[in-house]
C-alpha cells in the first residue's frame, strides 16, 4: 500500500487539541476517500473529495470535523477540539477516476487521545 | 442504502485446514464486492473483487470467493490455510460509480499450528 501515503502513522493528542491527518494519493489519482475504523469495527466512510471539491460528506460528523483536498498538496482531515471518542484509525484511499473502485488504501493514521 | 454483514466475529482453524468466511450484503442491484485483509497495525490489502461476469473469483494468496445472487452472499474460501493468513478480513460492497465502499465489521482469523 506504499502508493497512498499517510502521515503521521501515529498521532497522540490531548483532549481539546487539534489533529491534522494528511494523505497523499497515488500518483495520477485525483479522488480521495477518508474512512474511520473504531476498535473492533470495520471501516466507516467519512468523506469523498476531488481536487478542491467535496463530493460526498455524508459520513462526516456534523461538528469539529472537516476535510479538504487543495489543488496542490495532500488531502487534510482536520479534527478540532478532540475528545476521547475520536481515538481510532483513520484511513485514506484514492482512485484515478470518479467513483472508481476499488480504491487503493494507505496504511492509516492511528490517533490516540489522552 | 447498502449494508454488509459478516456473521462470524472470530474463527479459529488449524494450519492446513480449509477456510470459509461468510459475507452477506444488502443492495437492490448487483453491487461491486470486495474482500480485504488487514494485518495488525497495517492498512487494507485487496484480496479479490467482483464486478460482473464469472461468479467464482480468484484472488491473491490462494483465496477465492463466490458471488451467489440468490443468497446475497460473497463468501471467501481457501482450501488450505497457512499460519501467515492469520489477520482480520473485511468484506465490502460498493455501489457502481458511487465511489465509497461499505464495510462489514470484519472476521478475525486465528490459525492454530
Amino acid at each position: 500500500n506504499a502508493g497512498v501515503m499517510q502521515n503521521p502513522r501515529h498521532l497522540v493528542r490531548r483532549r481539546g487539541q487539534e489533529a491534522r491527518l494528511r494523505c497523499s494519493p497515488m500518483k495520477g489519482h485525483s479522488h480521495v476517500y477518508w474512512y474511520r475504523q473504531l476498535p473492533e469495527e470495520g471501516l466507516k466512510f467519512m468523506v469523498y473529495l476531488q481536487k478542491e471539491n467535496i463530493i460526498d460528506e455524508s459520513g462526516m460528523p456534523k461538528e469539529r470535523f472537516s476535510a479538504e483536498f487543495p489543488k496542490e498538496g495532500p488531502s487534510i482531515l482536520r479534527i478540532q477540539q478532540v475528545v476521547r471518542g475520536d481515538s481510532a484509525a483513520y484511513f485514506c484511499a484514492s482512485s484515478p477516476l470518479a467513483g472508481d473502485q476499488p480504491q487503493h488504501f494507505g496504511d492509516g493514521t492511528r490517533l490516540s487521545i489522552l | 442504502a447498502q449494508s454488509v454483514t459478516q456473521p462470524d466475529i472470530h474463527i479459529t482453524v488449524s494450519e492446513g485446514a480449509s477456510l470459509e468466511l461468510r459475507c452477506n450484503y444488502s443492495y437492490g442491484a448487483t453491487p461491486y464486492l470486495f474482500w480485504y485483509v488487514q494485518s495488525p497495525g497495517q492498512g487494507l490489502q485487496l484480496l479479490l473483487k467482483y464486478f460482473s461476469g464469472d461468479t467464482l473469483v480468484q484472488g491473491i494468496k490462494g483465496f477465492e470467493a463466490e458471488f451467489k445472487r440468490s443468497q446475497s452472499s460473497f463468501n471467501l474460501r481457501k482450501p488450505s490455510v497457512h499460519w501467515s493468513d492469520a489477520a482480520e478480513y473485511f468484506c465490502a460492497v460498493g455501489v457502481p460509480n458511487a465511489g465509497k465502499s461499505t464495510f462489514g465489521d470484519g472476521t478475525t482469523l486465528t490459525v492454530k499450528p
